[in-house]
């Protein structure tokens, strides 16, 4: 069965601190992984995905597989980055690989 | 382009009542999936749609809970004798194309609340 933890609910920084969401996954196979984000009183929408590679809103995320993580960083957090983040899982596609298994989420306030 | 619409976005309900969601996908999007979202517990799969194929409705918490989708387009969840812990956010989205990598966009979804 495919699971996704985020470990924590909450998590607070300063303003100009680094951040890292932590997520761990469990999978048996190459999964697709996702962060998606939630900004108050916004529709839940997908941040980035590992499979390209990208860096959005200076977030980056690393898929490791040797330890099934796919922490989502960012050096520098910035008040507009205060959001709900989920990590999501699925696998590489076809047949029933596509749904996407969501964790419990992690609210990121960051103060100034 | 318009995004994926539900309806209503606010239902308050009586226990025991039946309700109707709605939610219309983005044009073109082939694939439809429904969602939970409840306090603590994060997103729940309820139901997926895929063409004409028969939906996924693994995630139906009871028999309560149906589905359908008319068109391919449109898509309703009906909860039936309603009660307290089916209070939640519904949330729908859809896909391009029914594969795992394929980008869902979500609606505002419908916040249940049952009495």
């Amino acid at each position: 069965a495919q699971r996704v933890t985020q470990p924590e609910k909450l998590l607070s920084v300063f303003k100009g601190a680094p951040v890292e969401l932590k997520c761990n996954y469990s999978y048996s196979g190459s999964p697709e992984l996702f962060w998606y984000v939630q900004y108050s009183r916004q529709r839940l929408q997908l941040l980035l995905r590992h499979i390209s590679r990208e860096s959005i809103k200076g977030f980056t995320a690393d898929l490791n597989k040797g330890e099934t993580s796919f922490h989502l960083k960012k050096p520098f957090a910035q008040e507009e980055d205060s959001a709900m983040y989920y990590c999501a899982l699925s696998g590489p596609g076809g047949g029933s690989n596509y749904k996407l298994t969501f964790g419990k989420g992690t609210l990121l306030t960051v103060n100034p | 382009g318009a995004g994926v619409s539900q309806s209503p976005s606010n239902k308050v309900t009586e226990k025991g009542k039946d309700v109707e969601l709605r939610c219309d996908p983005i044009s073109g999007h082939t694939a439809l999936y429904w969602y939970r979202q409840s306090l603590g517990q994060g997103l729940e799969f309820l139901i997926y749609f895929q063409g004409n194929s028969a939906p996924d409705k693994s995630g139906l918490p009871s028999d309560r809970f149906s589905a359908e989708r008319t068109g391919g387009s449109v898509s309703t969840l009906t909860i039936q004798r309603t009660q307290q812990e089916d209070s939640a956010v519904y949330l729908c989205a859809s896909s391009l194309v029914a594969r795992g990598n394929s980008p869902l966009h979500f609606g505002n979804g419908t916040r249940l609340t049952v009495t």
